[in-house]
């Protein structure tokens, strides 16, 4: 069962390139890396998921070394609607999310 | 519109009393899954399923059933409410396909006095 570690929170000025970085040491060989962002009042939403290497969508890259014990999200240049809640996830979905743990996630407060 | 439905969004309910909280999703996805959310917890899991009639306990199940006749609907029910289960409940689904992320509901606020 990976255990995931972030930071609790995080301020950014708009405009700033912002990595969050997630520890995840004892992550399996079938586990994905996946991260959700969340707004107040709504539920997570997927925003990027990876194995291995770099994953670039038009919202995040997501950069994972070749041991895999980590992973960085990456959101360019942020505005504040990107003010939000930030959670990796380490598991194998959809099966094996029962055994997946949320945490707390990454508060981000993007400042004017 | 495609997509996944919770209901009610806001409830109010007595202590003792039996409440139903409702999730339909629209894509057909295999997997559903019932996540509590309270402050210093994050999301914390209490039930999913990985079709129809096949259910199964997550982290904190307690004092809480679930049903899945149908593959599109996955409702909750609290049999006995009580104070500790105030909290934000979220419905979310996946395809069964290996790698498939969650979608999520927008989650039901459910007070219990």
């Amino acid at each position: 069962l990976a255990k995931t570690t972030q930071p609790i929170s995080m301020d950014s000025y708009e405009g700033q390139e912002v990595n969050i970085t997630c520890s995840h040491n004892n992550i399996a060989t079938n586990d994905y890396i996946t991260w959700y962002q969340q707004f107040p009042s709504q539920g997570p939403r997927f925003i990027i998921q990876g194995y291995k290497t770099k994953v670039t969508n038009e919202v995040a890259s997501l950069f994972i070394p070749a041991d895999r014990k980590s992973s960085t999200l990456s959101l360019p240049r942020v505005s504040l609607s990107d003010t939000a809640v930030y959670y990796c996830l380490v598991g194998d979905p959809p099966g094996g999310y029962q055994k997946v743990t949320f945490g707390t996630g990454t508060k981000l407060q993007v400042i004017p | 519109d495609a997509g996944i439905t919770q209901s009610p969004r806001y409830k109010i309910t007595e202590t003792g009393r039996q409440v139903t909280l409702m999730c339909h999703q629209t894509w057909s996805h295999s997997y559903m899954f019932w996540y509590r959310q309270d402050l210093g917890h994050g999301l914390r899991l209490i039930y999913y399923s990985a079709a129809a009639d096949i259910t199964d306990k997550g982290e904190v199940p307690d004092g809480y059933v679930v049903s899945r006749s149908k593959t599109e609907n996955f409702p909750l029910t609290l049999e006995s409410a009580t104070r500790s289960q105030t909290s934000v409940y979220f419905c979310a689904s996946s395809e069964r396909t290996g790698g498939s992320p969650l979608h999520f509901g927008n989650g039901t606020r459910l007070t219990v006095t």
